[in-house]
């Protein structure tokens, strides 16, 4: 069965420290894969996202996120957190409909980081 | 900038009532999603559309149906709501399926 697994639900780091948050995902062939954030009462929004080619994807805000086949993970970095990054973070993997052309996401159950002074 | 607008934005609603969210997309997306966010769930997929006309199921879409009268416009209805489906609506669009979604606010409901 399809799945993402977030296996983190809540990550604590100090401000300046560097940050992992993990992801993992089953499937059959190399998805699309992303990572979202969402600040309180808000929407999601996209950080990156990783189709083909360098395996280490950048993004906004001095994120970057490193997709692994052989772990079948995409692992989301960031080398200095900002108490601004407190916020919970998704990965979500891009599957395949059967029978159609469609292609959906699945959402992992989300991190919540907190940054602290 | 994309943009995808949801009304309203709280809502309270009485056990059996009929409620209607709206969703609005000026980015021209063929596709458009509607999900629902649970604590321990993340996003799980309630209806997706192609297109005008078209509504199609998503993964949990028994008690929901869905409307998508335009390019721009998709609802999500309740005809009999429930407690349990209190809860935060996103609405998304995407210019193809495997692409980036686009979220709009989200809708707080809750049920009584």
């Amino acid at each position: 069965a399809q799945s993402v697994t977030q296996p983190d639900a809540r990550v604590t780091v100090s401000e300046g420290a560097s940050l992992q948050l993990r992801c993992k995902y089953s499937s059959s062939v190399t998805p699309y894969l992303f990572w979202y954030v969402q600040y309180p009462r808000q929407g999601l929004q996209l950080l990156l996202k990783y189709y083909s080619g360098d395996p280490v994807v950048q993004g906004v805000n001095g994120f970057e996120a490193e997709f692994s086949k052989s772990n079948s993970s995409f692992h989301l970095r960031k080398a200095s957190v900002h108490w601004s990054d407190s916020a919970v973070y998704f990965c979500a993997v891009s599957f395949s409909i059967a029978s159609s052309s469609f292609s959906k996401l699945v959402f992992g159950q989300g991190t919540s980081l907190s940054v602290v002074p | 900038e994309a943009a995808v607008t949801q009304s309203p934005r709280n809502k309270v609603a009485v056990t059996g009532g009929k409620v209607t969210l709206s969703c609005n997309q000026t980015n021209n997306h063929n596709n458009m999603y509607w999900y629902r966010q649970d604590t321990g769930h993340g996003l799980r997929l309630i209806h997706y559309s192609y297109g005008a006309g078209s509504t199609e199921k998503g993964d949990i879409p028994d008690g929901y149906k869905a409307s998508r009268p335009s390019q721009e416009n998709f609802s999500l209805i309740l005809e009999l709501a429930t407690p349990s489906q209190t809860s935060v609506y996103f609405c998304a669009s995407g210019s193809w399926g495997g692409d980036t979604q686009y979220f709009g606010p989200g809708t707080r409901l809750l049920v009584l």
